[in-house]
């Protein structure tokens, strides 16, 4: 089956402890890109990736770093974490053609005390 | 800068009656145009797509180019349609900015029995 795997589903950590959410598709797709998700803020773009070893920042990259040595994953960094950082995270990839929509993964939901 | 906007953060509409979803945007060019749901507890899948011209689970998009909107409308709402619903344009081709995909900040649609 096509999909977009994130996991953990559900994190809770502590300020400052190093985490590491993973993301992994199996249809080949060039595009990668990370979201997350606050109320009232709707989604916003963290890092994206045009292919393996090609990352550019999003819209709100502070605090977060990402890595693709695969075209299959791409796993989303926090090395310090902050309560700030408090979020709903999404993964989401894509064949970079006209009109391809993006598949999204089932989201992380990480709390960060 | 590219920029889309949906007025609406919540809309509520009883069973039955039409709804109307809107989004403007502000990208030059003519950007390919996409319309995400996202379910309670579930992760956003595409719900249509402006070049597909499709009407999906009765919900179709008009592109108004001179008003540069893509509002998303359907013409007898459903309890099942109860959703966040995210407006998506995006630059065609590749390089630059066109990978820096934005979404509105989304309209939260309430269909009341």
């Amino acid at each position: 089956e096509a999909q977009v795997t994130q996991n953990p589903r559900y994190l809770i950590t502590v300020t400052g402890k190093k985490l590491t959410v993973t993301c992994s598709q199996n249809m080949n797709h060039e595009y990668m890109s990370w979201y997350r998700q606050d109320p009232g803020l709707g989604l916003r773009q963290i890092y994206y990736s045009m292919n393996v070893e090609v990352t550019d920042k999003g819209d709100v990259p502070e605090g977060y770093k990402v890595s693709r040595k695969e075209k299959r994953n791409f796993p989303l960094i926090l090395e310090s974490p902050s309560p700030n950082q408090t979020s709903l995270y999404f993964c989401a990839s894509s064949l970079w053609q006209d009109n391809s929509p993006l598949h999204f993964g089932n989201g992380t939901r990480l709390t960060v005390t | 800068a590219q920029r889309v906007t949906q007025p609406e953060k919540l809309l509520s509409v009883f069973k039955g009656a039409p709804v109307e979803l809107k989004c403007n945007y502000s990208y030059s060019g003519s950007p390919e145009l996409f319309w995400y749901v996202q379910y309670s507890r579930q992760r956003l899948q595409l719900l249509l797509r402006h070049i597909s011209r499709e009407s999906i689970k009765g919900f179709t998009a008009d592109l108004n180019k001179g008003e540069t909107s893509f509002h998303l409308k359907k013409p007898f709402a459903q309890e099942e349609d109860s959703a966040m619903y995210y407006c998506a344009p995006r630059r065609p081709g590749s390089g630059g900015s066109n990978y820096k995909l934005t979404f509105g900040k989304g309209t939260l649609l309430t269909v009341n029995p």
